[in-house]
């Protein structure tokens, strides 16, 4: 089933603009993840934030979780032409055992030098 | 490069075809996986194995069977596809240890069915 749902689902800003992208899911979570995928290559893990962590930061990366309305928000500062790609949020719907990553569609994002 | 590696990069096959899709992991991990991503879909899971078990069928048609000999190494045999079937496939690894599990997928095989 369906678990992360982005929006929007394109965006095209100019480089250096920020951009933010949201995720909202349905179910609880362990841990909430950001991954992004250049065309037609295999994701790459950007950060992970568990459901106890309300902010996350790594370089010009800024997630946020809020477990309460079951969502997230990716913000990347300082946009550079580098980051277009499509960028995914995944959830750990996992009891036990190997981890299951339930993944939304995506934002596809493009960045205008 | 995410230490997962995935051949052929590439493949064309017909209905009546048999191939395999081969993924290799040079990251010790312990649970591999097998996604589907159609055009306009979101990733799907068809398969995990953890510790060379498999865990995980998402309702997956017979058409396609796993196959892990070992924790470093998963396959995807395919036979009698159907058009609907051309997609990327993409494999990926992860440490089962904690509850912080990232997942580190491979460049995918883009197969297209005629």
């Amino acid at each position: 089933s369906q678990q992360g749902e982005e929006d929007p689902q394109a965006l095209s800003i100019q480089e250096g603009e920020n951009a933010t992208m949201n995720c909202s899911y349905k179910t609880s979570i362990n841990n909430l993840q950001w991954y992004r995928q250049n065309s037609g290559r295999g994701l790459v893990h950007l950060i992970l934030i568990r459901s106890n962590e309300r902010e996350k930061h790594s370089g010009r990366l800024r997630v946020t979780l809020d477990t309460s309305k079951k969502s997230s928000s990716l913000l990347i500062t300082a946009s550079r032409a580098a980051d277009t790609a499509s960028y995914f949020c995944a959830t750990d719907d996992r009891n036990e055992g190997a981890q299951k990553l339930v993944f939304g569609q995506g934002t596809r994002l493009t960045i205008n030098p | 490069e995410t230490g997962v590696t995935q051949t052929p990069r590439h493949l064309v096959m017909g209905m009546t075809n048999k191939k395999s899709l081969k993924c290799e992991q040079h990251l010790g991990h312990n649970a591999m996986y097998w996604y589907k991503q159609s055009a306009k879909k979101p990733l799907e899971l068809m398969f995990v194995y953890n510790f060379k078990e498999q865990t995980e069928n998402n309702s997956v048609p017979s058409r396609f069977s796993p196959e892990c000999p070992n924790s470093s190494h998963l396959f995807l045999h395919l036979h009698t596809l159907q058009p609907e079937d051309s997609a990327l496939y993409l494999c990926a690894s992860s440490q089962v240890s904690t509850l912080q599990e990232t997942q580190y997928f491979g460049p995918g095989t883009r197969l297209l069915v005629l």
